[in-house]
């Protein structure tokens, strides 16, 4: 597509439910990335896919977090018995790839706000 | 470890004036990529200029630009002839290589009528 898509936009919860976040990138981009923004901070890293694999997940806070990109473009980001403190909004971001021409700065999305009550 | 510092929480400009945004930056590392984002209510970071480290010379896109202090590890944002549509949050982000990027907590851009 001609921008990055993230679904849904908004998504309210309850404590202790699964939810899943979806992105899908530019098409042909092969780098994706995950962000949570909290409210008043900058995004914070979460996890980095080049291609259908996970080359960084170090930002992932714990093991509920997980996310996917089975076949190399559109990801989901899955969170496990969430918390109220999983609240913030999940910006994904995707560029060409390391060394391909434009890849210096990403696209992102408008991002998911998650609300857990 | 990288860290990106922007000391101003929030900043404000009349409307056709001038305004420059701080960012100061941790790193021991020689070859890395600056860049300010902007981020509208829509909640969509958008690029605003990025900056190779190994130009000196500084970036310019239209009415923005940046003031790149290597040595001091500064970079910070311009901005000419502030418009109303200019009013956002700023962010300040580093990147080394193909990792991922590192922002600042961001400075909130109010531009007065």
């Amino acid at each position: 597509g001609a921008g990055v898509s993230q679904t849904p936009s908004n998504k309210v919860t309850e404590k202790g439910k699964y939810v899943e976040l979806r992105c899908d990138p530019i098409s042909g981009h092969t780098a994706l990335y995950w962000y949570r923004q909290s409210l008043g901070q900058g995004p914070e890293f979460l996890i980095y896919f080049q291609g259908t694999g996970a080359a960084d997940d170090s930002g992932l806070p714990n093991d509920r977090f997980f996310a996917v990109r089975p076949e190399g473009s559109v990801s989901t980001l899955k969170i496990q018995r969430t918390e109220r403190g999983d609240s913030a909004v999940y910006l994904c971001a995707s560029s060409p790839g390391p060394g391909q021409r434009g890849d210096y700065g990403y696209t992102f999305g408008s991002g998911t706000r998650l609300t857990v009550v | 470890a990288q860290t990106v510092t922007q000391s101003q929480p929030e900043m404000s400009v009349q409307e056709a004036e001038t305004v420059t945004l701080s960012c100061t930056y941790d790193t021991s590392e020689s070859d890395y990529y600056l860049f300010w984002y902007k981020q509208p209510p829509s909640r969509q970071m958008i690029l605003v200029i990025r900056q190779e480290a190994y130009k000196q010379q500084n970036a310019t896109e239209n009415r923005f630009s940046v003031n790149f202090q290597k040595a001091a590890k500064s970079f910070s944002l311009k901005i000419s002839d502030s418009q109303l549509g200019d009013a956002a949050m700023y962010f300040c982000a580093y990147r080394r290589g193909a990792n991922n990027l590192f922002f600042g907590t961001g400075t909130r851009l109010t531009v007065i009528p």
